[in-house]
């Protein structure tokens, strides 16, 4: 079935770092990929998508490339805030039957120290 | 404001009580899906609905009952609470689930603890 792996955290930055945040996926077909965030005591929010290879998303200064060479879909931004302290999802959508479907990663907890 | 309203926002229960967790949005989308968030284990689905009428067993179905009598509600019980319930349930809703993508909008979820 479709899996997704994403680095475990807590990851901790000072603001203005670099963030990476690795995400692989295994699925058949050409899933649709997808970044959530959720901020502290809220629901989730779609950050960023990617719906075919080489496609790169963006939103809020974060960008992630669909790589199906190496079946990865990695977070990444240059510059990190304090307010961008929330957790942070990777999740695909099946192409095949079980598209009604997100699958997600166990999350990652980014924490930005001014 | 268009959106989704879970209720209630946290809740307490005894082992062995039935509880309903409501779920209302309002943006006519077709299909709603319910989550749990546990630590460590990210969201798995629970139920969902592709419209209203009709449902389906996700991930991690026992226990749980839903319906989608109109397409605006889609109520989650739990029949006999446990402990291994205790979860933060979110419920979530897109515009259909054919075709290349449709997102997912959640709403702010409910926090349950069973005792």
């Amino acid at each position: 079935g479709d899996s997704v792996t994403q680095m475990e955290g807590p990851v901790t930055l000072s603001e203005e770092a670099c963030l990476t945040i690795n995400c692989t996926y295994t699925a058949t077909g050409y899933p649709s990929l997808f970044w959530y965030v959720q901020y502290p005591g809220e629901g989730l929010q779609l950050l960023l998508k990617a719906t075919k290879a080489d496609d790169k998303g963006s939103n809020k200064g974060f960008e992630a490339t669909y790589r199906k060479e190496t079946t990865s879909f990695h977070l990444e931004k240059g510059s990190v805030q304090v307010s961008d302290s929330a957790v942070y999802f990777c999740a695909l959508r099946g192409s095949g039957g079980s598209n009604y479907k997100l699958t997600f990663g166990k999350g990652t907890l980014l924490t930005v120290n001014p | 404001i268009a959106g989704i309203t879970q209720a209630p926002t946290s809740q307490i229960l005894a082992a062995g009580r039935r509880m309903t967790l409501r779920c209302t949005q309002d943006m006519r989308h077709n299909a709603m899906y319910w989550y749990r968030q546990d630590l460590g284990l990210g969201l798995r689905l629970i139920h969902y609905s592709n419209t209203a009428g009709t449902t389906g067993k996700g991930e991690v179905p026992d226990g749980y009952s839903v319906s989608r009598a109109n397409t605006d509600d889609f109520p989650l019980t739990l029949a006999s609470a446990v402990p291994s319930q205790t979860s933060v349930y979110f419920c979530a809703s897109s515009e259909g689930t054919s075709g290349s993508y449709h997102e997912q909008f959640f709403g702010p979820g409910t926090r349950l603890t069973v005792l």
